[in-house]
This record gives structure tokens, C-alpha cells and sequence, in this order.
């Protein structure tokens, strides 16, 4: 399966604990975003990265939140000390190439989701 | 930043009914997208218009980009229970793409 691929795709936390979140991009995918979805809203952009490299990171809070692509292995969305509020489903897309302007952006292709509760 | 606001936020039709939902800039848009994301599931890419007045389809879906870029919209014809799940228009910003708060549609079979 070369799709997008996250994991956990369920991860329970209780407040005050760390949530990770993985995420292996599309193969040939050198680009990775994550967004995040509370229940019945839209997808709200958090961090782009490229490999060793954020690029956008205007989504992310200011702090606890805190995302990587290594060199080596998937990039990775942090939370520290989660909070309630914090439950939502974290999905990851992927996209070959940096976005281009008029001739059109890239396509994204999500990963399954990660879907985090904190007690 | 770019936004772009999105029409209705719900919308209940009888199946075999149409199915419209409105995608809104207050800039010109490069181009747009359209994701469909079933319900429990992740969004799809379903396509993308570039050009000024451009109109796609695809089976029962119509994709139209307005002429001077900054609306979009996505329509369906005689609606069935597949087509359940929420419509994202989404648009290029400076380093990502930037959603709408999409359009969840429910059939009655």
C-alpha cells in the first residue's frame, strides 16, 4: 500500500499526558501536512514541512504543539501536557512537489487519521 | 490569509433530489479544489479548476470555477445515498491549501 500511511489510529490520553502522531507520506511524496478536525468542523491547516525543514508552521498553537520530518522515518506531530480540548482527528496529507501558482496547487492525498481523545 | 467561505454548512435533501454547495473568495483565486470526506473517513481529492469559467464533470457531479476566479461550485444531480458526506472546497494560500468549513450532506433514501 502506497497510500498515506498514520498511525495510531486511535489513541486515547489522559490530560496531562503526550500524544505522538506518526505519519508516512505518499511514496515519491516529499512533503507533508497536518491538519486537524474537531468533531462536525472543517480541516484546519496546523504545520507543512519538507524533509528537516517547516515551512509553514502558522497553524501550529504557540505551545505544547510541535511537528518533524527527519531525514529518516515519518514525520511526527507532538502534543505535550494534552488538554480536552485537544481531541480531534489529526490527518496528514502528502503532495510530490512544492505548490505552484496559476498552473495549479498540488493535490493532496490524506492518510486515514488520527483520532485522539483525552479523558 | 486566504479563506475562502463555504454554503451551506448542512443540507438534508430527499434522494434523487440535487445537491448544490457554494464555494466564496474575496480574492482571485490561482485555482481550486474540491475533497469529498465520508462520514468517519478522510477527505478524498476529487478535482481542480485553474481556468476562468471553468465547468468539469464528473457522472452526476458538475465543478464550476466563476469567471473571475473567486467562487466555485459544486453540484449534483438526483442525489443518491453514496453521495453522503461533507464537501470541501479548498484554496491555494501562500505555502498550503486552505479549506472551506465544507458542506455536509445528508440523504433520506
Amino acid at each position: 500500500n502506497a497510500g498515506v500511511m498514520q498511525n495510531p489510529r486511535h489513541l486515547v490520553r489522559r490530560r496531562g499526558q503526550e500524544a505522538r502522531l506518526r505519519c508516512s507520506p505518499m511514496k515519491g511524496h516529499s512533503h507533508v501536512y497536518w491538519y486537524r478536525q474537531l468533531p462536525e468542523e472543517g480541516l484546519k491547516f496546523m504545520v507543512y514541512l519538507q524533509k528537516e525543514n517547516i515551512i509553514d508552521e502558522s497553524g501550529m498553537p504557540k505551545e505544547r504543539f510541535s511537528a518533524e520530518f527527519p531525514k529518516e522515518g515519518p514525520s511526527i506531530l507532538r502534543i505535550q501536557q494534552v488538554v480536552r480540548g485537544d481531541s480531534a482527528a489529526y490527518f496528514c496529507a502528502s503532495s510530490p512537489r512544492y505548490p505552484q501558482g496559476a498552473s495549479g496547487a498540488n493535490v493532496l492525498t490524506f492518510g486515514a487519521g488520527s483520532r485522539l481523545t483525552v479523558l | 490569509g486566504q479563506q475562502v467561505m463555504q454554503i451551506p454548512q448542512y443540507q438534508h435533501v430527499q434522494e434523487g433530489e440535487d445537491f448544490t454547495t457554494y464555494c466564496n473568495s474575496s480574492t482571485t483565486l490561482s485555482n481550486i479544489q474540491w475533497y469529498k470526506q465520508r462520514p468517519g473517513g478522510h477527505p478524498v481529492f476529487l478535482i481542480q479548476l485553474v481556468k476562468s469559467g471553468e465547468v468539469k464533470k464528473q457522472k452526476r457531479l458538475t465543478f464550476q470555477f466563476g469567471e473571475a476566479k473567486k467562487n466555485s461550485s459544486l453540484h449534483i444531480t438526483a442525489t443518491q445515498t453514496t453521495d453522503v458526506g461533507t464537501y470541501f472546497c479548498a484554496a491555494q494560500g501562500a505555502q498550503k491549501l486552505v479549506f472551506g468549513q465544507g458542506t455536509r450532506l445528508t440523504i433520506n433514501p
